[in-house]
């Protein structure tokens, strides 16, 4: 079955670590996007990438990082300049010559700072 | 600056009856607009989507009806059922020179009571 899997389901970093949450699809998408959710503020864009090796900044990049050194992967470093990292985290992919529904997202992340 | 509004953080609605999930946006320049359900600790999922050309489709329990002079779109879901209880996204996308962008609102989380 095809689709998008994120790990760990939950983590838990010290302050002042960095952490890198996976993402991994097998639909042979080209776009990859990163999303963080907090409670009443909707889905905000981290970063994205539709092609390998490159990748762009969303709304709220500060104190993250990616990469996309294969199709497949767009994991996501949760650095220690990040003031807030606590949240729930979702990746997601499409195929860039589909219609906008052609986002599939991942189950999440819930990243906690201890 | 947030382009897609969900006014309405929550709503409760009884089982049978109706639910109407609002949604208003600001750019004009949005030619697809999209509804996503989302569980706890789960992604998003879509559920259904509306062409700005459009002023209504309907699947199965779920209406979208789109209002362009108004900037205004809702979800109608009829009958309501327990299951239904989650939070809904609405969500508007943009071509660019990137490719498609989908703006989230933030969300409206429903009750569906017995």
């Amino acid at each position: 079955d095809g689709g998008i899997t994120q790990s760990p389901k939950y983590l838990f970093r010290k302050e002042g670590q960095n952490v890198t949450l996976s993402c991994e699809q097998n639909l042979n998408h080209d776009a990859m996007y990163w999303y963080r959710q907090d409670p009443g503020q909707g889905l905000r864009l981290i970063y994205y990438s539709q092609i390998v090796n490159d990748f762009q900044k969303g709304d709220i990049a500060e104190g993250y990082s990616v990469s996309r050194e294969k199709k497949e992967s767009f994991p996501l470093t949760v650095t220690s300049a990040q003031k807030n990292p606590t949240a729930f985290y979702l990746c997601a992919s499409r195929e860039l010559r589909d219609s906008p529904y052609g986002y599939t997202f991942g189950s999440g992340t819930r990243l906690t700072v201890v | 600056d947030q382009q897609v509004k969900q006014n309405s953080p929550s709503l409760s609605v009884q089982e049978g009856r109706i639910s109407i999930l609002n949604c208003d946006y600001t750019n004009s320049m949005f030619d697809y607009f999209l509804w996503y359900k989302k569980y706890p600790a789960e992604g998003p999922t879509f559920l259904i989507s509306i062409s700005s050309i459009k002023d209504k489709n309907e699947d199965g329990r779920f209406t979208v009806f789109l209002n362009k002079s108004a900037k205004h779109l809702s979800l109608h879901i009829v009958p309501s059922q327990p299951g239904d209880s989650a939070v809904y996204f609405c969500a508007a996308s943009v071509w660019t020179d990137s490719g498609y962008a989908l703006n989230f609102g933030k969300g409206t989380s429903l009750l569906v009571t017995p």
